[in-house]
Order: structure tokens, then sequence, then C-alpha cells
């Protein structure tokens, strides 16, 4: 069963560095998602991208973050300069047009 | 703006009784509803979604019934085993946007 994946499944980074979060979504899905959950609270939607460009975001999403499809198969998600709370589990997803299936997350540690 | 609204937790049961999870909704237009199950150590799967309103969805022996006249989407199972102890996330979303999640509740059952 085809399946989203992301790496790495843990980075640890020091505050202020960069830091890039992989997804390959599902071959086939023209919608894709990045939302991220803090430890112990709710998964927060931060950008929906299609057709090359972005769709939404969130309010989370600032000038710091900024997504790309480099090619065919991958979807990035980059933080410029990372926080303290920019620590969470950060999950990828995809979807067809209707339900979206998400990826297994990256958790990162900014120290 | 769209919420999400579910039972506080954690939940803890013994194995084989009836589980209910309350979960509420506020939306403009007509969303579909989700619910997503994590795992310990996991991410997030679609547990089972439904589209309209009386619609049913079900799965691995849970439901849930989407009702229009009390805003509602309870999940419930009539026999739970150990290994459901996860935490679930009721969610809505419209076709190809952002999904918005619940802040989750932790179940735990008992052997």
């Amino acid at each position: 069963e085809p399946e989203v994946t992301q790496t790495p499944s843990h980075q640890v980074t020091q505050m202020g560095q960069e830091v890039i979060l992989r997804c390959v979504p599902i071959s086939n899905h023209l919608y894709f998602y990045w939302y991220r959950q803090i430890l112990g609270q709710k998964v927060e939607f931060l950008v929906s991208f299609y057709n090359n460009e972005i769709s939404e975001k969130s309010e989370i999403f600032d000038d710091q973050f900024s997504v790309e499809r480099p090619d065919g198969s991958n979807f990035t998600l980059k933080i410029r300069s990372t926080k303290l709370e920019d620590s969470a589990m950060y999950f990828c997803a995809s979807s067809e047009q209707g339900s979206q299936f998400f990826g297994p997350g990256t958790r990162l540690t900014v120290l | 703006g769209d919420s999400v609204t579910q039972m506080e937790g954690p939940v803890t049961l013994s194995e084989e009784a009836f589980l209910t999870i309350n979960c509420t909704y506020t939306a403009t237009g007509y969303p579909s509803l989700f619910w997503y199950v994590q795992y310990p150590g996991e991410g997030l799967q679609l547990l089972l979604k439904a589209t309209k309103a009386d619609d049913k969805g079900s799965n691995k022996g849970f439901e849930a019934t989407y009702r229009k006249e009390t805003t509602s989407f309870h999940l419930e199972k009539g026999s739970v085993q150990v290994s459901d102890s996860a935490v679930y996330f009721c969610a809505l979303g419209s076709s190809a946007s952002k999904i918005i999640f619940g802040s989750g509740t932790r179940l735990s059952i008992r052997p």
C-alpha cells in the first residue's frame, strides 16, 4: 500500500540554524500539506501546496518558513532560522482530492 | 472560524468495555468529518470518515455518525482491546483544504 514517507525521523539543531524537512508524498497525489504538533498539543495546519504554489497558509507559517517541490517526488519544508519554539513533530500529508494521508513525522528538537 | 471540540482525556477503560469519545464541531458549509488515531511513537492514521450528514464511518470495530442536527461525530466501539490504546483526534476538513484537528483524547485500555 502506498504511503507518505518523511526524513529524517529525528532532527536536532541549534537555535538559529536552518533545517530542511523532507517528505515523499504518495505518487499520484496532487495536494501536499505540512502540519506540526508541539508536544502534548493539538495538530496544527501550516501550509497547503498545489500546482507548484502555496494554496493556503496559517499564521504560524511566517517568513521563516518555506516549502518547495524541487522535483517530481519530494516536498520539503525549510525553516530558515530555527527558534526554540519550533521544536515539534512535523507531519507531511498528501491527498488526491479527498482524504489526507499522513507521514510518520519528523521530530525537530531545537536546542 | 471552523473548530473541533472533543472530550478531554485521558480515558481509561478495562478491556471489552464500551467506548465513547465525544466530538462536536463548528463549521460553515458542509465539511467532511474524520477520526485519526496516533499510536505511541507513530504518525497519524485515518481511522474513519464521513462526508455528509447521516453518513456512518466505520473501521476496525469503531463507528461514528455525522449528525448535522447536533453538530457531532462521536466515536464508539462496542468492546475495546488493549491494542486500541492510542490518542484519538476528531477532525474536519473540506475537499483539498486544510484539516482542523481537535485537541486529542488519550485512551488507555487495561487488560
